[in-house]
């Protein structure tokens, strides 16, 4: 069955370090991929998708892009501020309209 | 504003003592959902529907119950809540455009603990 998987955390980074939090995907057709945040107390909010192969998400300076080769949805950011600290979290949906969750990775950034 | 409203957001309740979560979205979706989120379980889909009088069972339906007689609302009812049941619980929605593109938008969240 469809599955994602993330890299265990949690992650923590000097502000203004390079972030990477990886993210793999097994998955039949062609799913759309999610990168979504979670801050603290609230609840998930969309940071980016790719629908399509070698699509590229965008947002807030954090980026991913659609690898099929590879399976892989890996979200990255240049440098990285406090206020990113939060749980990222890749999903895919696919055909039948099911979000598949990866388990979440938790980012601390310290100033 | 387009949102997503879950009440109440925190509840303490005892085992075997009914109780429903409310969620209502007014973007007019046609799918909506609802998880629980568990730590180190990442989020876990109880129920879905894909429109008014149209659900179905998510991974962990087992003691939870929905209905959608409406498209807005989407309640969740726990029958006789049990201490497994404590958890964070996201109840969602999105447009129906087919091939599975479309963005969830979620509610806060209602935290609930059954002693």
């Amino acid at each position: 069955g469809n599955s994602v998987t993330q890299m265990e955390g949690p992650v923590t980074l000097s502000e203004e370090a390079f972030l990477t939090i990886n993210c793999t995907y097994t998955a039949t057709g062609y799913p759309s991929l999610f990168w979504y945040v979670q801050y603290p107390g609230e609840g998930l909010q969309l940071l980016l998708k790719a629908t399509k192969a070698d699509d590229k998400g965008s947002n807030k300076g954090f980026e991913a892009t659609y690898r099929k080769e590879t399976t892989s949805f890996h979200l990255e950011k240049g440098s990285v501020q406090v206020s990113d600290s939060a749980v990222y979290f890749c999903a895919l949906r696919d055909s039948n309209y099911q979000l598949i969750w990866g388990a979440g990775t938790k980012l601390i950034i310290k100033p | 504003e387009a949102q997503v409203t879950q009440n109440p957001r925190y509840l303490i309740t005892v085992t075997g003592k009914k109780l429903t979560v409310t969620c209502s979205q007014n973007m007019n979706h046609e799918y909506m959902s609802w998880y629980r989120q568990d730590p180190g379980l990442g989020l876990r889909q109880i129920y879905y529907s894909m429109n008014v009088e149209v659900t179905d069972k998510g991974d962990v339906p087992e003691g939870y119950k929905v209905s959608r007689k409406e498209k807005r609302n989407f309640p969740l009812i726990l029958e006789s809540p049990s201490p497994n049941q404590t958890s964070l619980y996201f109840c969602a929605s999105s447009s129906w455009t087919g091939g599975g593109t479309d963005t969830q938008y979620f509610g806060p969240g209602t935290r609930l603990t059954v002693l």
